[in-house]
C-alpha cells in the first residue's frame, strides 16, 4: 500500500528564517505530488504541483519554491520566511493522470 | 474553474443519517465532484467522487442530479468520529494531466451524542 509522510510535524520559525518541509511517498512510482497551504481558518489552497522529477508548476506567486529532486520526494523552502507564511502544510499525491489525490499528515509552521 | 457552495455548518444526531448539501451549478461535462473531509488538524480524507451516477462506498453515498448542479453526501450511521469539515470538490484538469483540487471553506458537521 501507499503511504505519504512529512516532517517536520511542527515547526516554529524566526521571521528572515529559511525553510525546508519534505513529504515522501512510499509504494508507488511516477506519482503526481502536490504542496497545499491552509491558513488558520480557512480552506486549502493549492501552492505547487509536480508531474515529474524536476517538473514543477506554481499556481500562487509566493515567497516559497518547490522542488522535486527524487521521483518520490517533494520539498517546500523558503529562503527568507514572512509571518503570512505561517500555516499549515499538507502534501498530496496521485496517480499520474488525472486521479485522487491522498494527503499527508502535514506540518503546522508558525512564523514568529 | 467550477465553483461549489455549501452551507457553513450543520449539525446530525448520533446514528441518524447525516445529508450534506453542494451546490455546483457551473459544473462541466467532463469535472468530476469529490468529497473530502479534515478532522481538526488532520490532513484531509479522501471520502468519495463521482462524475454522474451515484456512488456508494464503505464510507458514504453520493448522489449527483441528474443535470449535475448539484449533489449530496450521505453518511448513512452518523458517529461522533464524523465531526469534521467536509469538502465538496470539482476537479478540474492542470497543466499535463495533473488534477487541481480547488477548496472551499466547507462544511463543518457537528455530530452530537
Amino acid at each position: 500500500s501507499q503511504t505519504i509522510h512529512q516532517w517536520p510535524a511542527t515547526l516554529v520559525q524566526p521571521v528572515g528564517s529559511p525553510l525546508s518541509l519534505e513529504c515522501t511517498v512510499e509504494g508507488t512510482s511516477n506519482p503526481n505530488l502536490y504542496w497545499y497551504r491552509q491558513a488558520a481558518g480557512r480552506g486549502l489552497q493549492l501552492l505547487f504541483y509536480s508531474v515529474g522529477i524536476g517538473q514543477i508548476s506554481s499556481e500562487v506567486p509566493q515567497n516559497l519554491s518547490a522542488s522535486r529532486p527524487q521521483d518520490r520526494q517533494f520539498i517546500l523552502s523558503s529562503k527568507k520566511l514572512l509571518l503570512s507564511d505561517s500555516g499549515f502544510y499538507l502534501c498530496a499525491w496521485s496517480r499520474s493522470g488525472p486521479d485522487t489525490q491522498y494527503f499527508g499528515p502535514g506540518t503546522r509552521l508558525t512564523v514568529l | 474553474d467550477a465553483k461549489t457552495t455549501q452551507p457553513t455548518s450543520m449539525d446530525c444526531a448520533e446514528g441518524r443519517a447525516a445529508n450534506l448539501p453542494c451546490n455546483h451549478s457551473t459544473i462541466s461535462g467532463n469535472e468530476y465532484v469529490y468529497w473530502y473531509r479534515q478532522i481538526h488538524s488532520q490532513g484531509p480524507q479522501y471520502i468519495i467522487h463521482g462524475l454522474k451516477n451515484n456512488e456508494t462506498n464503505e464510507m458514504a453515498s453520493l448522489i449527483i442530479t441528474e443535470d449535475r448542479k448539484s449533489s449530496t453526501l450521505i453518511l448513512p450511521h452518523a458517529t461522533l468520529r464524523d465531526t469534521a469539515v467536509y469538502y465538496c470538490i470539482v476537479r478540474v484538469a492542470g497543466i499535463q494531466g495533473a488534477q487541481k483540487l480547488v477548496f472551499g471553506q466547507g462544511t463543518r458537521l457537528t455530530i452530537n451524542p
